[in-house]
């Protein structure tokens, strides 16, 4: 059973697209989380949901706009893809207390032309 | 503001020990964690301190001192298979947000 799943796997699309990435965990988490990862590897969290609420928004610009239907589930929608969007985007689930271990899903590597 | 400083790459041989040393300057601690991702793959969560002293997860183990924003993983008998990036990670922010380095890079030789 996968715990943190991700669709697609790989997203290649053109400048001014409007394209999602959906996610969704099993192991009961209440909080998830999206990350995004540049050629460099720079590991950097874009927005955190704890029961379905928003938490953290790290200065996104609002083309992204996460959703959280339940939560299991944290989908992101972007809107006019620039060519600064491709990465690979990695969705995480952990409970907020304890040691806080995160679950990465398997990573959108998401390439805009 | 928060920031974590950690090594870009190290490189050691197959069999020896490898200390990679991560500071962190942050607002609110929740602990220091350990990831680690090799090439095409996700990270996944090595080891966790949330309070000074060792941790110890098999041939992995770590540090931290909160008196001096400091901590470490020192990985022991070294295999090809650890070859991967390796991230020191901090929570705060009610534990809702967490902080990441930029990874070292780890080579295992032969």
């Amino acid at each position: 059973d996968t715990a943190v799943s991700q669709t697609p796997k790989y997203l290649v699309t053109q400048m001014g697209n409007d394209k999602s990435i959906k996610c969704e965990q099993n192991l009961g988490h209440d909080t998830m989380y999206w990350y995004k990862q540049d050629s460099k590897k720079f590991l950097k969290i874009m927005f955190s949901y704890n029961n379905k609420e928003l938490i953290i928004n790290e200065t996104v610009p609002n083309r992204f706009s996460p959703k959280s239907p339940d939560k299991a589930h944290l989908n992101l929608h972007i809107n006019s893809l620039e060519l600064g969007d491709s990465a690979v985007y990695f969705c995480a689930s952990s409970q907020p207390s304890g040691r806080g271990e995160q679950y990465f899903g398997p990573g959108t590597r998401l390439t805009v032309t | 503001g928060q920031s974590l400083e950690q090594p870009s790459e190290v490189t050691a041989v197959e069999g020896a020990i490898v200390q990679i040393n991560c500071t962190y300057q942050t607002s609110g601690f929740y602990g220091l964690s350990w990831y680690q991702q090799h090439d095409g793959g996700a990270p996944t969560f090595l080891s966790y301190n949330g309070l000074d002293g060792l941790e110890e997860t098999g041939r992995f183990s770590s540090f931290l001192s909160r008196s001096d924003s400091y901590g470490y993983l020192l990985l022991q008998e070294l295999q090809m298979k650890d070859s991967a990036s390796y991230f020191c990670a901090v929570r705060g922010t009610g534990g809702f947000k967490t902080i990441f380095g930029a990874g070292t890079r780890l080579f295992v030789k032969a």
